[in-house]
């Protein structure tokens, strides 16, 4: 199966709001309710942002937000700040039981 | 805090094997899965492999199908990925990450630093 598709980047200035889009296959993201988003600065580790769909793990901003809506799922950042600028992977359950990434997005804060 | 160490990554030649470990410490190992991800150079995020809490539920990427095994010592809070057969393709950071209790196949955090691995003659 093919990683799942992401926009290379995206860019917003301080202050507002941007969405990251992430679109697979009902053999994915369409099909199940396993869907996650990562946070990575480079040369650190990975951070879990949202699990589930929709879920934030402890202690991550309320500023961040996940949907789905068929077999495309979106990572929605509000209220934009300087730390936000990373990189971005979502992530899937695939029927074939395996996980998949997306490309990543890299985000930048105007 | 959750802790995960990543070692054993270096310069390998193509054909060659290498072991990777992550050490755990600070939660109960062998209640969690656990997962090896990698990302090459300049690239993305790629899942590599996935084990079980008790060891016995083992999934892996086709990339790595037939030439890695994961594995772990719970006695010893370690992950381990065997890696055998290796191809300049498979050069990459690899990051251990610790997984839920059930449905392997979903989310990962926290995940560790990583370790390089370079295949090159």
């Amino acid at each position: 199966q093919s990683a799942l598709t992401q926009p290379a980047s995206v860019s917003g200035s301080p202050g507002q709001s941007i969405t990251v889009s992430c679109t697979g296959s009902s053999s994915d993201v369409g099909g199940y309710n396993y869907v996650s988003w990562y946070q990575h600065h480079p040369g650190k580790a990975p951070k879990l942002m949202i699990y589930d769909v929709s879920n934030r793990p402890s202690g991550v901003s309320n500023r961040f937000s996940g949907s789905k809506s068929g077999n495309t799922a979106s990572l929605t950042i509000s209220g934009l700040q300087a730390e936000d600028e990373a990189d971005y992977y979502c992530s899937s359950y695939a029927s074939t039981d395996i996980v998949l990434f997306g490309g990543g997005t890299k985000l930048t804060v105007l | 805090e959750v802790q995960l160490l990543e070692s054993g990554g270096g310069l390998v030649q193509p054909g060659g094997s290498l072991r990777l470990s992550c050490s755990a410490s600070e939660f109960t190992f062998s209640n969690y899965a656990m997962t090896w991800v990698r990302q090459a150079p300049g690239k993305g995020l790629e899942w590599v492999a996935v084990i079980s809490g008790s060891g016995a539920t083992t999934y892996y990427a086709d990339s790595a199908k037939g030439r890695f095994t994961i594995s772990r010592d719970n006695s010893k809070n370690t992950l381990y990925l065997q890696m055998n057969n290796l191809k300049a393709e498979d050069t990459a950071v690899y990051y251990c990450a610790q997984g839920k209790r059930s449905a392997y196949l979903n989310w990962f955090d926290p995940w560790g630093q990583g370790t390089l691995v370079t295949v090159s003659s």
